[in-house]
């Protein structure tokens, strides 16, 4: 399977804190997005990092990726209630495979008020 | 706009019955996708289509077959439905199919087979 990972699991911080959140994955890549999943929906995008990019910002989300490592990671600051959610790494293989995403396992987050 | 909608929300089934799951999407987007979401698996890529009378194999297409009459619909149809199809089935769209492009997401249907 080409699925990435994230680590952790489960993570539980309290409002306030910064949540952090890593993505592992096994092919190369033109890049690497990530999306949200609030409890019963479908998966929203945030944000996208081209493979040539170290690091990206987008409000309180800041991204990383390490192409020699094949990870990524995701840092919420300032964490909220509101962002109760799980959190997807996707990637899509070099090899003319765009068309077929493939989703991280998921983190499951939780910001205690 | 409505995005993308799927129907029904919910289902139960037996083993052994059929049922077509309905995707559609307002965003005159080509691509459309659909896959299944178990605990601890992620997502994972059952059919995709790249334009209307398209379809192609995902990941996970066993069991499945669907159909992309018109542009805007994507039907996931369920056979013979078995146990093990029991899962959370989103559908998704794009407006291209590189990389690149983000996916959107419709609100999933939770399908029981009992």
């Amino acid at each position: 399977s080409q699925q990435g990972e994230e680590d952790p699991q489960a993570l539980s911080i309290q409002e306030g804190e910064n949540a952090t959140m890593n993505c592992s994955y096994k092919t190369s890549i033109n890049n690497l997005q990530w999306y949200r999943q609030n409890s019963g929906r479908g998966l929203v995008h945030l944000i996208l990092i081209r493979s040539n990019e170290r690091e990206k910002h987008s409000g309180r989300l800041r991204v990383t990726l390490d192409t020699s490592k094949k990870s990524s990671s995701l840092l919420i600051t300032a964490s909220r209630a509101a962002d109760t959610a799980s959190y997807f790494c996707a990637t899509a293989a070099l090899d003319g495979g765009g068309n077929q995403f493939y989703f991280g396992t998921g983190t499951s987050l939780t910001v205690i008020p | 706009n409505a995005g993308v909608t799927q129907t029904p929300k919910f289902r139960v089934l037996k083993t052994g019955q059929s049922m077509t799951l309905l995707c559609a999407q307002d965003m005159n987007h080509e691509y459309m996708y659909w896959y299944r979401q178990d605990p601890g698996m992620g997502l994972r890529l059952i059919h995709y289509s790249v334009g209307e009378g398209t379809t192609a194999k995902g990941e996970v297409p066993d069991g499945y077959n669907v159909s992309r009459l018109k542009k805007q619909n994507f039907l996931l149809g369920l056979e013979s439905a078995a146990p093990s199809q029991t899962s959370v089935y989103f559908c998704a769209s794009s407006s291209g199919g590189s990389s690149y492009n983000e996916q959107f997401f419709g609100p999933g249907t939770r399908l029981t087979v009992l």
